[in-house]
C-alpha cells in the first residue's frame, strides 16, 4: 500500500535556525497538510495546501513557517527562526479529495524535531 | 469555541470484551467525523468515516455511531484484543479541516 514517508525521522537544531522537513506524499493524491503534535498534547493542524498554495492555515502557522512543493513529489515545511516551543513532532498528511469527505487523511510517521 | 472532548483517562478492558470510546463535541457542526489510532511515536492512521446523515458505520470488529442531536459519536470495538492497544482519535471536520481530539488510550489485557 503507498504511503508518505518523511525525513529526517529526528531532526536536532539550534534555537534560531532554520529547518527544513520534508514529505512525500502519496503520489496520486492532491490536497497535503502538515500537523504537529507536541509531546503529551494533541494533533494539531498547521496548513492544508492545493494546487500550488496554501488553503488553509491555523493561527499556529505564523510568518516563521512555510510550505513548498519545490517538484512533483515533495513537499517541504520550513521553519525560518525556531524557538524552544517549535519542539514536536511535525507530521505530514496527504489526501485524495478536498477536506477529506470522501477520503482520509493519510499520515506519514513524523519528523521528531528537537530546539535546544 | 470549538471544542472535542475525549476521555483522557485510559480505558483498562479484558480481552474479548468490547470497548466503547466516547467523543463529544461542542460548537461544531461537522458534516463528518473521522476516527484514528495512534501509535506511540507514529502518525495516526484512518480507520473510519461517518457522515452527518449515517447514523452508523461498521467495517469488521469497528462501529462507529454519529448522534448530531447529542453532538457525540461512539467509537466501538469488539472482541478486544491487546494488539488494539493504542490511543484512538476523534476528528470531526471544521470547514474543510480536520481537527483532532486528544485522543483515549486503550489497554486491553490478555
Amino acid at each position: 500500500e503507498p504511503e508518505v514517508t518523511q525525513t529526517p525521522s529526528h531532526q536536532v537544531t539550534q534555537m534560531g535556525q532554520e529547518v527544513i522537513l520534508r514529505c512525500v506524499p502519496i503520489s496520486n493524491h492532491l490536497y497535503f497538510y502538515w500537523y504537529r503534535q507536541i509531546l503529551g498534547q494533541k494533533v494539531e493542524f498547521l496548513v492544508s495546501f492545493y494546487n500550488n498554495e496554501i488553503s488553509e492555515k491555523s493561527e499556529i502557522f505564523d510568518d516563521q513557517f512555510s510550505v513548498e512543493r519545490p517538484d512533483g513529489s515533495n513537499f517541504t515545511l520550513k521553519i525560518r527562526s525556531t524557538k524552544l516551543e517549535d519542539s514536536a513532532m511535525y507530521f505530514c498528511a496527504s489526501s485524495l479529495d478536498r477536506g477529506s469527505y470522501n477520503s482520509p487523511l493519510h499520515f506519514g510517521n513524523g519528523t521528531r524535531l528537537t530546539v535546544t | 469555541s470549538q471544542k472535542i472532548e475525549q476521555n483522557s483517562e485510559a480505558l483498562n478492558i479484558q480481552e474479548g470484551k468490547t470497548a466503547t470510546l466516547t467523543c463529544n463535541y461542542t460548537n461544531y457542526s461537522p458534516a463528518y467525523l473521522q476516527w484514528y489510532r495512534q501509535d506511540p511515536g507514529r502518525g495516526p492512521v484512518f480507520l473510519l468515516l461517518i457522515r452527518e446523515n449515517e447514523k452508523e458505520k461498521r467495517k469488521e470488529r469497528l462501529k462507529v455511531t454519529f448522534d448530531t442531536t447529542l453532538k457525540q459519536s461512539l467509537f466501538h470495538i469488539t472482541a478486544s484484543q491487546p494488539a488494539d492497544s493504542a490511543t484512538y482519535l476523534c476528528a470531526p471536520n471544521a470547514g474543510n479541516m480536520l481537527t483532532f481530539g486528544g485522543g483515549t488510550r486503550l489497554m486491553v489485557k490478555p
